[in-house]
């Protein structure tokens, strides 16, 4: 099993610009989280999915971002127009059915983002 | 102006020892609860769970105890190794989310 795997591992863009990242979740799993990691604020969930429909979008930080889980396999996030303090890691995480003793979340290697 | 980031306690201990990395957490309604470790570049890594219906819970060298009464998490890690520096997160589970906490700096020295 590859684990959760995201792209680009590193993004470098400038403020104004759109950016994409990618998330393929581990196969089978029906949850996927997504979070951002600053020094300023630690792990903050963002948004998740369950079984492709965002369940609970209020971590997101405002309308410049967005979410989308087309299929099981992929999910992105977007960002337009990005702004210098949206620099940070963005990491994806998946996990299987809930409230079986499966609660616990695999990480992506995560993105790391700056935008200049 | 200057930025500000969070302040990570950071625990140092000698290889070898045990090391014990305490958390707070703040909803009453948790029911489960995780330690994560994060190494430099890397994702958290899964370490150990525990349910609330439990106050101690065992693995390889980690020990996860919770005291509901004053909302409290510790991990105990046995004759810590220079590979066990990371830093270590606990995360709570209030409704089918994870929350994380602040996180501790392990640092491990010969």
């Amino acid at each position: 099993d590859a684990g959760v795997i995201q792209s680009p591992r590193h993004e470098v863009t400038e403020m104004g610009q759109e950016v994409t990242l990618r998330c393929k979740p581990i196969s089978g799993h029906d949850y996927l989280f997504w979070y951002r990691q600053t020094m300023m604020r630690g792990l903050e969930l963002l948004i998740y999915f369950n079984n492709n429909v965002p369940i609970d979008d209020s971590g997101m930080p405002e309308d410049r971002f967005s979410a989308k889980m087309p299929n099981a396999s992929f999910s992105t996030l977007k960002i337009q127009p990005s702004e210098p303090r949206d620099s940070a890691v963005y990491f994806c995480a998946s996990s299987p059915l809930r409230g079986q003793g499966n609660e616990k979340l695999f990480f992506g290697s995560g993105t790391q983002l700056s935008v200049l | 102006g200057e930025s500000v980031g969070l302040h990570l306690p950071t625990l140092s201990v000698q290889e070898g020892d045990n090391s014990i990395i305490n958390c707070a957490y703040s909803n009453s309604a948790s029911d489960y609860f995780i330690w994560y470790k994060q190494e430099s570049g890397k994702g958290p890594q899964f370490i150990i769970d525990i349910r609330s219906n439990m106050d101690k819970r065992q693995g390889q060298r980690v020990t996860v105890l919770l005291n509901k009464t004053v909302k409290h998490l510790s991990l105990q890690i046995a004759a810590t190794q220079p590979g066990d520096s990371a830093v270590y997160f606990c995360a709570e589970n209030p409704a089918d989310k994870l929350i994380f906490g602040t996180g501790t700096r392990l640092q491990v020295f010969p």
